[in-house]
């Protein structure tokens, strides 16, 4: 079992849906879990980190951890086309000494 | 400085040339990593240094890679005798710490192409 698990999509929602996206994780002692996002051709940006079970908002940003699942998942209200990128999912590696990062979720937004 | 700074941006090397690539990190942050990024992959890890050591080597898919940090800051990646295999985005990003408390923030990478 790999590390860290997305769906690769890709994932195509309308202007103004609620894109969701879907990350497990095998290890159960991680504690800290992370949202990146990644336009086409440039680096990972950070939007959200979430480190307790439930639900963190950021603005149209919601990050939801279930640590008994193994699961943390990143919901996108009102999309945007600005919105559409490869999304990836971080927990730390058994090492806990860095971050295991997934294969991304490609993201697309249509007008 | 106010962001991880990566040199060069793009580097295109002939097989078998050794490469330099840079990385200056946030201010103050102690912790930073390499990863590789091919074309339509995600990332894998290379390498991690907190302050000047590199506890963790793992990732480091042979023996003609290496790494090495200086005065807590600038980091330094090296890639002898280059492979066609080791055309990637070259990703290097910096945190406050290690362990599991912080995301990490990326430059901009360096593009190395090996023709």
């Amino acid at each position: 079992q790999k590390e860290v698990e997305q769906n690769s999509g890709p994932l195509s929602v309308p202007e103004g849906a609620i894109a969701s996206l879907n990350c497990t994780y095998s290890d159960r002692g991680s504690q800290s879990f992370f949202w990146y996002r990644q336009y086409s051709g440039k680096s990972p940006e950070l939007i959200m980190s979430i480190y307790s079970n439930g639900d963190k908002e950021d603005g149209r940003f919601t990050a939801q951890l279930n640590k008994a699942s193994q699961y943390v998942s990143l919901l996108i209200r009102d999309s945007q086309p600005s919105d559409s990128a490869t999304y990836l999912c971080a927990v730390p590696g058994r090492s806990a000494r860095q971050l295991t990062f997934g294969s991304g979720t490609q993201l697309t937004v249509l007008p | 400085g106010a962001g991880v700074s990566q040199s060069p941006s793009n580097k295109v090397t002939e097989k078998g040339k050794d490469v330099e690539l840079r990385c200056d990190p946030i201010s103050g942050h102690t912790a930073l990593y390499w990863y590789r990024q091919r074309l339509g992959q995600g990332l894998e890890f290379l390498i991690y240094f907190q302050g000047n050591s590199a506890p963790d080597k793992s990732g480091l898919p042979s023996d003609r890679f290496s790494a090495e940090r200086t005065g807590e800051s600038v980091s330094t990646l090296t890639i002898q005798r280059t492979q066609q295999e080791d055309s990637a985005v070259y990703l290097c990003a910096s945190s406050p710490g290690g362990g599991q408390a912080y995301g990490y923030t990326f430059g901009s990478g360096t593009r190395l192409t090996v023709v």
